[in-house]
Formats: C-alpha cells, structure tokens, sequence
C-alpha cells in the first residue's frame, strides 16, 4: 500500500478563494483525522470520521472549514474564504479497526499558503 | 482536560550517547500511547505504537516504556546516530479515540 495520500502536496492561493485539501485514506483503515499544523500552537486535531461519519469536529476553526468523507477511502477538508491565518500544514491521518492495536499512519501532508 | 506534554522542548546530544525523551499525560484512561519521528518539512512517521496494557515495547535502537499511574512515557534511544535528528512526538489516544499531541521535543545529535 502507497500509504495516506494528500493532495496538493503544496498550496499557494490568495485571501478569498476556496481551498480543497484532498486525502486518500489506507486500504482497510476505517477512522481518518485532519489535522493543522503551525509553529505556535503544533498538531491541532481539527475533525476525526469513523466509518465515514464525523464524530467530533469542535477542532474545526469555525465555518469556513468543512470536511466530507464522500466514500470510505476518501476525503476532502474545504476551506472557504480562506485566509491568511489559515495557513499552516495540514494532515491527515487514518488508523484501520482494532481499537487499541492499531497505529495511526500519517500521509506526508498539505502546506498551505494564504497571501 | 486531557493533555501530553513533552519536556524539553529541544535537546542537543553528542553522537553515540543513549539518550531520553520524556513524554507526560493528564489522564490515566488511555487507549495507547504513540511515538512519532517528524523531519524538518515532512510527515510524521510512526516509530512505536504502545497499548495501555503493555509496559513496554521495542523496535531496533528505540524503547518506549509506559507508566500509565504517572501518566509518563518515556522513549529511549540508543547509541545515537546524526541521522536521529527530527522533532519526537508523542500522542495519546484518550478513550474518546481522539490523538491528542505533545508539542515534541526537537532533537539533535552532535557528530
């Protein structure tokens, strides 16, 4: 397996416009969690899915932000307008069923840039 | 609140020493406790996943031991390479099955 995926791997966009994060999840892996990542405040979980359906998204910034997982292996983080305080480096991470077991794999994420 | 704190926030170690990286939680119930590996403008890479019912567990130079009444972790790295440099970090899933970060500790290693 080619493990997590993200797309773009870089993002430069200007204040204003709409930003979609893209991630593919591990064959088999049934939870997914976006995070943000910046120099002041580290790993933010901003919104994790179990079995395609969000469980917790009180991470998310506020409604600007949105996420879907439109089938089992995918998912998108949807930022919109976006703005300069919105960049940072996002990741998502998927962890197959097993409970304790299991370890959560992170894909190698999504720089983004707001000018 | 459940939090992981990871002190300190850097640490400088001269090539071939054994070495520790310290990693705290508020809250006893966890489901397991994750070491990850991040390099300067990449992802993170798992280096050790360790069950709340284990006290220890081992991969190659890497230990990671787990103290779930003190709610302390601790990753131990053997005769360090250069190549051991990144940032550590440390992340706890709670039962609420979030994965909740430390800040990391930046380590380097002096050839």
């Amino acid at each position: 397996d080619a493990g997590v995926i993200q797309s773009p791997r870089h993002e430069v966009t200007e204040m204003g416009q709409e930003v979609t994060l893209r991630c593919k999840l591990i064959s088999g892996h049934n939870s997914l969690f976006w995070y943000r990542q910046t120099m002041m405040r580290g790993l933010e979980l901003l919104i994790y899915f179990n079995n395609n359906v969000p469980i917790d998204d009180s991470g998310m910034p506020e409604d600007r932000f949105s996420a879907k997982m439109p089938n089992a292996s995918f998912s998108t983080l949807k930022i919109q307008p976006s703005e300069p305080r919105d960049s940072a480096v996002y990741f998502c991470a998927s962890r197959a069923p097993g409970g304790r077991n299991t370890e959560a794999f992170f894909g190698q994420g999504t720089r983004l840039t707001v000018v | 609140k459940q939090e992981v704190t990871q002190i300190p926030a850097a640490l400088s170690v001269p090539e071939g020493e054994n070495l520790v990286l310290n990693c705290s939680f508020t809250d006893s119930a966890i489901y397991n406790l994750q070491w990850f590996r991040q390099d300067p403008g990449k992802g993170l890479t798992s280096l050790l996943l360790i069950q709340s019912s284990q006290r220890e567990q081992t991969s190659g130079r890497l230990n990671a031991s787990l103290d779930k009444s003190s709610g302390r972790s601790t990753l131990y790295i053997a005769a360090s390479q250069p190549g051991d440099s990144a940032t550590y970090l440390c992340a706890v899933f709670f039962g609420n099955e979030k994965l909740t970060f430390g800040t990391g500790t930046r380590l380097t290693i002096i050839p």
